[in-house]
């Protein structure tokens, strides 16, 4: 099956850009998406199809694909940015489809 | 305005039976590709099941042949029949509406998660 990495974490100071990776055999190929949790909340949709953002995320949310590495900036990061940000693809290589997570990125600001 | 509930988590005994409803409003389910997603606690994110418009379905490995996944499109609800529970399948259970281009891709609408314990 199909595996996405991402670091565990990751930590940034207000004002500045953060930048979480995912990292998945030819990703490049893939449409990639990007989820913010934060704590005690459901998941939100904050990048579709790599670099698309839904109605209400901010612009400095954006995302980028190449190769075997997607990323999702996020730039004038504030605290409430604070979150766990989970990369996700659709696989279609098995016998059936499967909807694959990252592992989560825990982003601090400092 | 486009929401899902999702209901029905507890506590329940090893090899019991639980199912979870999921109501949506502000959207038809059985026009849309609808998905039950998991999250163990302390853990990320696992897809367990998708249900198609048209009605096909399927199941992570690790719930198929375990777990069913419905509709009712006259309640406008999303089901989860889950039987011989696991001590591994204890988490937060959260339906969700899922984005569909040229496939189902991303999930863009999350209820607020339902609390399955499997315990005795």
């Amino acid at each position: 099956s199909y595996v996405l990495t991402q670091p565990p974490s990751v930590s940034v100071a207000p004002g500045k850009t953060a930048r979480i990776t995912c990292g998945g055999n030819n990703i490049g190929s893939k449409s990639v998406h990007w989820y913010q949790q934060k704590p005690g909340q459901a998941p939100v949709l904050v990048i579709y199809y790599d670099s698309d953002r839904p109605s209400g995320i901010p612009e400095r949310f954006s995302g980028s694909n190449s190769g075997n590495t997607a990323t999702l900036t996020i730039s004038r990061v504030e605290a409430g940015d604070e979150a766990d940000y989970y990369c996700q693809v659709w696989d279609s290589s098995s016998d059936h489809p499967y909807w694959v997570f990252g592992g989560g990125t825990k982003l601090t600001v400092l | 305005e486009v929401q899902l509930v999702e209901s029905g988590g507890g506590l329940v005994q090893p090899g019991g039976s639980l199912r979870l409803s999921c109501a949506a409003s502000g959207f038809t389910v059985s026009s849309n590709y609808m998905s039950w997603v998991r999250q163990a606690p302390g853990k990320g994110l696992e897809w367990v099941s998708v249900i198609y418009s048209g009605g096909s379905t399927y199941y992570a490995d690790s719930v198929k042949g375990r777990f069913t996944i419905s509709r009712d499109n006259s309640k406008n609800t999303l089901y989860l029949q889950m039987n011989s529970l696991r001590a591994e399948d204890t988490a937060v259970y959260y339906c969700a509406r899922m984005v569909v281009a040229a496939a189902p891709d991303a999930f863009d609408i999350w209820g607020q998660g339902t609390m399955v314990t499997v315990s005795s």
